[in-house]
């Protein structure tokens, strides 16, 4: 059974600010997967990884296989930027995905 | 292309009640998951469906849930006789294929029992 962990769990920062979030996981794994949640909405698929990087606007995903650990940046923060976001990941024996508890973000005007 | 639908968005049912959760996969998706996400917790897992078969239930609770994905129309999660503790969001993905695919996720229903 694949364990995920999220860190930090929370996070508030300034407008215009780098953002990292950070997801590890402890079982091989077939892909990875960052998400978006706002308060009361829905789950949109920022990013689907199995290796190297991916860069989608603001947006930068990185992973790193053998030390089984990804990071989520984001350049030049925004307000609107706040939201859940949550590492999944795919493989390692189960169906579906198993999820880490989400890095709860805060970006202040 | 409608992405994928679920509804209702909001239920609200009395303990003891039945509740019914629709999911219609995005058009040409043939796989459907099942997740739950618990207040103050992470989504969990409860089952993948494919076309008139369960794949994986393993995530599912042994008593009064139950779901399935017929051959024509959506894929229903069914919880029998609803307790307090079933108050969560329950939320559909779909993807056409098994593994490495990418998935779509609905909006959700927020069930709250009371």
């Amino acid at each position: 059974k694949n364990e995920v962990e999220q860190s930090p769990q929370n996070l508030t920062a300034q407008e215009g600010e780098f953002i990292t979030i950070n997801c590890s996981y402890s079982v091989g794994i077939s892909a990875l997967h960052w998400l978006q949640q706002h308060p009361g909405g829905g789950i949109v698929s920022l990013f689907m990884l199995s290796s190297g990087k991916k860069k989608h606007g603001r947006l930068i995903a990185t992973i790193n296989i053998q030390e089984k650990h990804s990071s989520l940046h984001i350049t030049a923060s925004h307000p609107r930027d706040s939201a859940v976001y949550i590492c999944a990941v795919e493989g390692g024996g189960a169906d579906g995905l198993t999820f880490g508890k989400g890095t709860h973000l805060i970006i202040q005007p | 292309n409608a992405g994928v639908m679920q509804n209702p968005r909001h239920l609200v049912r009395r303990r003891g009640q039945e509740a019914r959760l629709r999911c219609s996969p995005m058009k040409g998706h043939s796989h459907v998951y099942w997740y739950r996400q618990l207040p103050e917790e992470g989504l969990k897992f409860m089952v993948y469906l494919q076309k008139e078969n369960i794949i994986d239930e393993s995530g599912m609770p042994k008593e009064r849930f139950s779901a399935e994905f017929p051959k024509e129309g959506p894929s229903i999660l069914r919880i029998q006789q609803v307790v307090r503790g079933d108050s969560a969001a329950y939320f559909c993905a779909s993807s056409p294929m098994a593994g490495n695919y990418g998935y779509t996720f609905g909006s959700g229903t927020r069930l709250t029992v009371v």
